[in-house]
């Protein structure tokens, strides 16, 4: 079964970090882009940043760029987000996905709050 | 706010047919996905390029693009349906994908 568990969240002060990690089983992660997308509380998706299959090329929302690092690590089938100088407007929950046909299988989410 | 536009709500009748719109795009050649949305789930895709599904998926729920405008639509609606839908595109000129407000559905 394949299966996308997110975790890391948690409450941050503004101007704070926070690193974000997706740990993937049940398909091979070294062959698949991967995503992350956040949802703040009562509003719609928003597509945060991907790497391709082997981490040598990145790319990042225009909120984020700057700010936050995507990664992954093939050999512990695991992804990441490096949040830095965290934002009010940055809270919410953030998925991991991987991309076969579109964001096929998505994970539960891991919540980030950023407040003082 | 999002760039792709989707009516906030839509409402239906059980065994009715709802159909979700999203524009505010050039969709000629490029495919739209779609997502349903629970309350308090992850998203889970639906149609994917347009009108192919995943595994899984009942056959009721089905999608199209006319260039400007890309539907989905689901038929014989039931009160499991209720959720957020949302739909997803990539733009090649960003090289960003860009996802519409989402339109929430309610079964009456």
């Amino acid at each position: 079964e394949v299966q996308l568990v997110e975790s890391g969240g948690g409450k941050v002060q503004p101007g704070g970090s926070l690193r974000l990690s997706c740990a993937a089983s049940g398909f091979t992660f070294s062959d698949y882009w991967m995503y992350w997308v956040r949802q703040a509380p009562g509003k719609g998706l928003v597509w945060v940043s991907r790497i391709d299959s082997d981490g040598s090329t990145t790319r990042y929302a225009d909120s984020v760029k700057g700010r936050f690092t995507i990664s992954r690590d093939n050999a512990k089938n695991t992804l990441y987000l490096q949040m830095n100088n965290l934002r009010a407007d940055d809270t919410g929950v953030y998925y991991c996905a991987y991309y076969h046909n579109a964001f096929d299988v998505w994970g539960q989410g891991t919540t980030v709050t950023v407040s003082s | 706010s999002a760039v792709l536009t989707q009516p906030p709500s839509v409402s239906v009748a059980p065994g009715q047919t709802a159909r979700v719109t999203c524009g505010g795009y050039n969709f000629r050649s490029r495919s739209v996905h779609w997502y349903q949305q629970r309350p308090g789930l992850a998203p889970a895709l639906v149609v994917f390029d347009d009108s192919d599904r995943p595994s899984g998926i009942p056959e009721r729920f089905s999608g199209s693009n006319s260039g400007n405008t890309a539907t989905l639509t689901i038929s014989r609606v039931e009160a499991g349906d209720e959720a957020d839908y949302y739909c997803q595109v990539w733009d090649s000129g960003s090289d960003h994908w860009l996802f519409g407000g989402g339109t929430k559905l309610t079964v009456l």
